[in-house]
């Protein structure tokens, strides 16, 4: 099982570029990269999935250098609304055919006014 | 979310007790995950159903049971409920993409 390492905490000012960098040493071949964001009381939703090189939504940058063993997320300009538990995680094939997703600790994004 | 609902949000009970908790989809999605969330743990997984009567334990499925009997429901029962299951528990649906899944707003079970 791939094992994901991340920075428990970190601080930002509103408006300041964010980016929170994931190690996954032993990913394999046909896993994904994905990060989910959680906010309290509320179950964790999907933000941005990643194989390789970079990938941009609405939300969110994902970048992932070509030996996949690790991977950061860019949020630009956070706001006070951004704070929240951010989750890095590999996704595996599972037996079933799915998609299993092993949540670590998370990263604790606290936006500072 | 929509498309997911979890009842009941709150419950209290006693040690001992048996407790269901249910998850309910719309979305007529195969997969469905039950995690469980605690201080200083993240989520982890305690049973996931990849179809109607096809379910697999997950990391921590000790002390639990679950049943899919029909596509759109999810149950999660504790046969005898301990102080060690106090958490809060969240059903998630799932495509089988990794970007596919949709959490629930969570229950949080207290057992005294």
């Amino acid at each position: 099982l791939a094992k994901t390492t991340q920075p428990i905490s970190m601080d930002s000012y509103e408006g300041q570029e964010v980016n929170i960098t994931c190690s996954h040493n032993n990913i394999a071949t046909n896993d994904y990269i994905t990060w989910y964001q959680q906010f309290p009381s509320q179950g964790p939703r999907f933000i941005i999935q990643g194989y390789k090189t970079k990938v941009t939504n609405e939300v969110a940058s994902l970048f992932i250098p070509a030996d996949r063993k690790s991977s950061t997320l860019s949020l630009p300009r956070v706001s006070l609304s951004d704070t929240a538990v951010y989750y890095c995680l590999v996704a595996i094939t599972s037996g079933a055919g799915s998609y299993q997703l092993t949540f670590g600790k998370g990263t604790k994004l606290s936006v500072i006014p | 979310d929509a498309g997911i609902t979890q009842s009941p949000r709150h419950k209290v009970t006693e040690t001992g007790t048996p407790v269901t908790l249910r998850c309910h989809q719309t979305e007529n999605h195969r997969y469905m995950y039950w995690y469980r969330q605690d201080p200083g743990h993240g989520l982890r997984l305690i049973h996931y159903s990849y179809g109607v009567k096809d379910t697999d334990k997950g990391e921590v499925s000790d002390g639990y049971s679950v049943s899919r009997s029909k596509t759109e429901d999810f149950l999660l029962t504790l046969e005898s409920a301990t102080s060690s299951q106090t958490s809060v528990y969240f059903c998630a649906i799932g495509s089988g993409d990794p970007n596919g899944y949709t959490f629930g707003s969570g229950t949080r079970l207290t057992v005294v």
